[in-house]
């Protein structure tokens, strides 16, 4: 079984501050992995994604991947209350597959 | 036109009702998807149609069946739901059925359904 692990939370940051999310996987065929933001009740918004090892950054958004440790990480720099939603970490191996997701709360 | 479109917003059905929930983009995207989601649980896919084939269902009980007019249309018809079938039904297309594809990914809105 395909495992997409993350610490569900909550993760309490202040503003201005970094966060950050963790993603471990455990199937080392995998290839792809993607960050989604997910607001209450509505449907996952895709913020980044990384093919290779290393850092990939997107404005505040950093996401680093190694592929050795099965371990790939989301950084929000500059949180903003408006970055307060659960985040899923998905990994593609012939199917994209969604971790449980980490809430991430940015107090004012 | 970057938009999965989903209908309805929500739906509230019996257990002996017979339902459809729609799906629609017009992004020229190959691969089209159901997932079902709980409250504060993930995303679990249910079915993917790659150029219109049927190509995963995910073990999906024969009360979910989905179907696949054409490129741009994707149904999943109900019939005969639990009440532990009460989810979040989300739409996803992609390019295609592969990694790359998924960098141009959208999801709809949803379905909220509450079975009865």
């Amino acid at each position: 079984q395909k495992e997409v692990e993350q610490n569900s939370g909550p993760l309490s940051v202040p503003e201005g501050a970094i966060a950050s999310l963790n993603c471990t996987y455990s199937d080392r065929g995998s290839q792809s992995f993607f960050w989604y933001r997910q607001y209450s009740g509505k449907s996952p918004e895709l913020i980044m994604f990384i093919y290779s090892n290393g850092d990939k950054e997107d404005g505040r958004f950093t996401a680093q991947l190694n592929k050795a440790s099965q371990y790939v990480s989301l950084l929000i720099r500059d949180s903003q209350p408006s970055d307060s939603a659960t985040y899923l970490c998905a990994v593609w191996d012939n199917d994209m597959r969604f971790g449980a997701g980490t809430r991430l709360t940015v107090k004012p | 036109d970057t938009e999965v479109t989903q209908t309805p917003k929500h739906l509230v059905m019996g257990m002996t009702n017979k339902k459809s929930l729609k799906c629609e983009q017009h992004m020229g995207h190959r691969a089209m998807y159901w997932y079902k989601q709980k409250a504060k649980k993930p995303p679990e896919l249910m079915f993917v149609y790659s150029y219109e084939k049927l190509s995963i269902n995910e073990s999906v009980p024969s009360r979910f069946s989905p179907e696949c007019p054409n490129s741009s249309l994707l149904n999943l018809h109900l019939h005969a739901l639990q009440p532990e079938d009460s989810a979040l039904y989300l739409c996803a297309s992609s390019q295609d059925w592969a990694s790359r594809g998924w960098a141009e990914a959208f999801f709809g809105q949803g379905t909220r359904l509450t079975v009865v």
